[in-house]
């Protein structure tokens, strides 16, 4: 089991440029998140999907965009990158199953806007 | 005012020590709570987990819940130089859709 993979791991992009940053997990699990975590802020949600085909906004979802397709594939979408999105990106994925609530955290995408 | 409020620290302590961390919140419906481990440039971690209010021992680490007081512990005995990272603790509500509400994390240094 790989758990939670993100796809990259660290990408430069100028302002104004678009990018997509992809999650798998392989543990089939109904529920998938993004954050951004930034020094002295903690996590934020981004966007979350409850299921295949579904998504909603969390705390921060300005100049993002997801899309969730697959159950295992959650894509998240900057259009239009501004150096305000030069952040740490975590994906993470949870289950109803047994009544618990744990969230899997994949490792992280750094992505820096200039 | 955030749901959960945590001291971000940082705290520094010398190994052997008993450490003690921290959160209150505010929303009553929390249920779950969770702390999770986060150290330097990964994902955070799972470390504890607990139902309502109690006390929760796994190894060095314990976990406590006073929802009457909406404040939640966790302690670490003998702390090691590997118990160095961030801890942040997260609750849920007892609905659907499995949304965490997280502390900012509390930065932890051991030192030998």
């Amino acid at each position: 089991n790989a758990g939670v993979t993100q796809t990259p791991k660290f990408r430069v992009l100028k302002t104004g440029q678009s990018m997509t940053l992809l999650c798998a997990q392989d543990m089939n699990h109904e529920y998938m998140y993004w954050y951004r975590q930034d020094p002295g802020m903690g996590l934020r949600l981004i966007h979350y999907s409850v299921g295949e085909g579904t998504t909603a906004k969390g705390e921060v979802p300005d100049g993002y965009n997801v899309s969730r397709l697959k159950k295992q594939n959650f894509l998240l979408g900057l259009e239009s990158a501004a150096p305000s999105q030069t952040s740490v990106y975590f994906c993470a994925s949870s289950s109803r199953r047994n009544q618990r609530y744990e969230q899997y955290f994949g490792p992280g995408t750094r992505l820096t806007v200039t | 005012q955030k749901e959960v409020e945590q001291d971000p620290g940082p705290l520094s302590v010398p190994e052997g020590a008993i450490v003690s961390l921290n959160c209150t919140y505010s929303n009553s419906a929390f249920q779950y709570f969770m702390w999770y481990r986060q150290y330097s440039r990964k994902g955070p971690e799972l470390l504890m987990y607990t139902y309502s209010s109690g006390n929760k021992e796994d190894g060095r680490f314990t976990a406590q819940v006073d929802k009457s007081s909406k404040y939640i512990s966790l302690f670490i005995r003998d702390s090691q130089p590997s118990d160095s990272a961030t801890y942040l603790c997260a609750m849920i509500p007892d609905s659907t859709l499995g949304r965490l509400y997280f502390g900012r994390g509390t930065q932890l240094t051991v030192w030998p």
